[in-house]
């Protein structure tokens, strides 16, 4: 079974741009969840989504949003870029969520970084 | 936010040694994990604990989960240079909580 997959691996932009990240997780799995990496702050959590839904959002400005669609992929957009959001995006799957029990599968992430 | 301490930050041994690397938090976790990130990848689960005071144990690691479940351990037993990599606690809630991690170096 293919695991996590996340697209660009890597990404650079310029402060002002807008950003969209993309995440397709395990088959089967309705649940995408989404964090932010840094090495200050470390892993952050920025949303969770279950079947087009999202269930908790993280302490994180409007500038970041996300989506899922129907097939479980998930999109994950950040607009109006600063410098401070420079980090690895990393997005886990679930076959229950985070309210559930079932184990998160994180993707490799996608180092963005914002100049 | 319910925020978990991880230590030691750094740890650099040789191989063959032992090591224990620590999380704790003020808060109760119903469970709390254990994740291996090595450079360029994400996070591979490790260990789930749930009960207080329990022990399980992965080859040569041993987790122990504290009896009020505030706090975990993670033990390594004739450390090798595979072992290397980042090591985080997550305590489960409405999102994952984690630490900061400790950055392992096992060198030969």
């Amino acid at each position: 079974k293919a695991g996590v997959t996340q697209t660009p691996r890597y990404l650079i932009k310029t402060r002002g741009q807008q950003v969209t990240l993309s995440c397709s997780p395990i088959s089967g799995h309705r649940s995408v969840s989404w964090y932010q990496q840094t090495p200050g702050q470390g892993l952050q959590f920025l949303f969770e989504y279950f079947s087009e839904t999202q269930r908790n959002k993280g302490n994180f400005p409007g500038r970041f949003s996300g989506r899922q669609f129907s097939n479980s992929r998930s999109e994950m957009n950040v607009s109006t870029l600063e410098l401070g959001d420079s980090a690895l995006y990393l997005c886990a799957s679930s076959l229950g969520g985070l309210q559930g029990s079932g184990t998160q599968y994180f993707g490799p992430g996608t180092r963005l970084t914002v100049l | 936010t319910q925020l978990l301490e991880q230590s030691p930050q750094f740890l650099s041994i040789q191989e063959g040694e032992n090591l224990t690397v620590y999380c704790n938090s003020s808060s109760v976790f119903s469970s709390l994990q254990w994740y291996r990130q090595e450079p360029g990848e994400g996070p591979v689960l490790l260990v789930t604990v749930v009960t207080g005071g329990e022990v399980k144990k992965l080859k040569r690691l041993t987790f122990q989960f504290g009896d009020a479940r505030k706090d975990s351990s993670l033990h390594i037993t004739a450390a090798q240079p595979g072992d290397t990599g980042l090591y985080l606690c997550a305590g489960s809630g409405y999102a994952l909580n984690f630490g900061k991690g400790t950055s392992l170096l096992v060198t030969p």
